[in-house]
């Protein structure tokens, strides 16, 4: 099976970067993705990593490293519209599933 | 980029009756969709994964007899929650992957959920 820890709460300013770390239990890990989830509204895909290291779209990048079962999602110059919460998926090999954490609520202050 | 729908969006039953979401790719074929269900202030928990032509695969402590999936084109699939009450009201989200694109890796793409209410 999988399971996927993250925090459950940041909070960062305005023009701040902020980092949201995953760690992983997995079996037949492929790689890992990240969504973001404005309250009462759908997931939307920020980034995925199947290899290890850094991935960058604009303002967000996401890292993996497979021998640490570990990555994070990095925001930079963080804006009010960043408040939202943040899943790592982790996409199984096997069965093409993604299994979310738990998420982790960001909130972003002035 | 690929677009998939919900319907309804939200919907408010009374106990005892049963509810049809519907969840569609609109510009791709599915050959497998998602579907997840969100408490509040929770992670997506997949419910079950529905391919085309086949049945649904369920996960463990999901009731099949309850959730019935039905994917009958590649590019529908409904989620009926039978006999509803009023611990079922949730968040249902369906995904699809484009069983077209090429690689290992197949994107998912979310519909915009259903919010359902049961009194």
């Amino acid at each position: 099976g999988q399971s996927l820890e993250q925090p459950s709460e940041v909070t960062a300013v305005e023009g701040a970067i902020v980092q949201i770390n995953c760690t992983y239990q997995t079996s037949g890990f492929y790689g890992l993705s990240w969504y973001q989830q404005h309250d009462g509204g759908a997931p939307t895909f920020l980034s995925y990593n199947a290899l290890d290291g850094l991935e960058e779209t604009g303002r967000f990048s996401s890292f993996l490293s497979r021998s640490d079962s570990y990555g994070y999602l990095l925001l930079q110059e963080l804006q009010m519209k960043d408040s939202a919460s943040y899943f790592c998926a982790g996409l199984s090999s096997n069965t093409g599933k993604l299994i979310f954490g738990q998420g982790t609520t960001l909130q972003v202050k002035p | 980029g690929a677009v998939v729908s919900q319907h309804p969006s939200r919907v408010i039953c009374k106990s005892g009756t049963s509810v049809k979401i519907e969840c569609r790719s609109l510009d791709f074929q599915a050959t497998t969709m998602f579907w997840y269900r969100q408490f509040p202030k929770q992670s997506l928990m997949l419910m079950a994964t529905s391919n085309e032509g086949s049945k649904a695969t369920y996960e463990q402590g999901v009731e099949k007899d309850k959730f019935l999936i039905n994917h009958a084109s590649l590019t529908l699939s409904t989620l009926t929650v039978t006999s509803a009450h009023p611990e079922d009201s949730s968040f249902y989200i369906c995904s699809a992957r484009d069983g077209l694109a090429g690689g290992p890796y197949n994107e998912q793409f979310f519909g915009p959920g259903t919010r359902l209410t049961v009194l």
